[in-house]
């Protein structure tokens, strides 16, 4: 079992919709990362967050250290928002799960 | 804006090569990292520094060596490439201050024939 499991792998939307990508692990951590992952490859970090929830755009990402799970949300969704979303636990040496594919359609 | 640069995008090598990927950060961290990305593995760790010369095994060190003479700048070294380590690479930065995420480059898609 990995440590760091996200759900769903795959995900399509229609333009406007609000998603939801979980993510589940096992161990205890000092900080969880969302992380976003263009075609081409380039990595870019969206939120690092020990507790509670944070925002930006249309983005909010929560957490819940009891139950050892966080929810990446987007709001109001849009083909540029297709990506690889890939969630990561760890302060300077991270563990990652292994992404959820979202694909937006307009 | 923090700066990671991968010294190429794509690259084609001969089983059997030794194999050089460059890695240059430009806000002074202190961290820098090796992965390497494979579909339905996700990234794993291959190296870390923390600091110059000092480096740390990561997941699958096997088949690969660093090296970290300047602070900036961050190797990874396939001494004998094979077909198996065709995949993408990515390097990453950081800062040792608490709290602080990691900076990632572009990734480099090496292929060993």
């Amino acid at each position: 079992k990995n440590e760091v499991e996200q759900s769903p792998q795959n995900l399509t939307a229609q333009e406007g919709e609000f998603i939801t990508i979980n993510c589940s692990y096992s161990v205890g951590i000092s900080a969880l990362h969302w992380l976003q992952q263009h075609p081409g490859g380039g990595i870019v970090s969206l939120f690092m967050l020990s507790s509670g929830k944070k925002k930006h755009g249309r983005l909010i990402a929560t957490i819940n250290i009891q139950e050892k799970h966080s929810s990446l949300h987007i709001t109001a969704s849009h083909p540029r928002d297709s990506a690889v979303y890939i969630c990561a636990v760890g302060s300077s040496r991270l563990t990652f799960g292994e992404g959820t594919q979202l694909t937006v359609n307009p | 804006d923090v700066k990671v640069t991968q010294s190429s995008r794509y690259l084609v090598k001969r089983t059997g090569e030794k194999v050089f990927l460059e890695c240059v950060q430009d806000m002074d961290h202190e961290n820098m990292f090796w992965y390497r990305q494979d579909p339905g593995l996700g990234l794993r760790l291959i190296y870390f520094s923390y600091d110059v010369k000092m480096k740390e095994k990561g997941d699958i060190p096997e088949g690969y060596s660093v090296s970290r003479e300047k602070k900036e700048r961050f190797s990874l070294i396939l001494e004998s490439a094979s077909t198996n380590q065709t995949s993408m690479y990515l390097c990453a930065s950081s800062s040792s201050s608490r709290g602080q995420p990691q900076h990632f480059g572009d990734g480099t898609r090496l292929s060993i024939l």
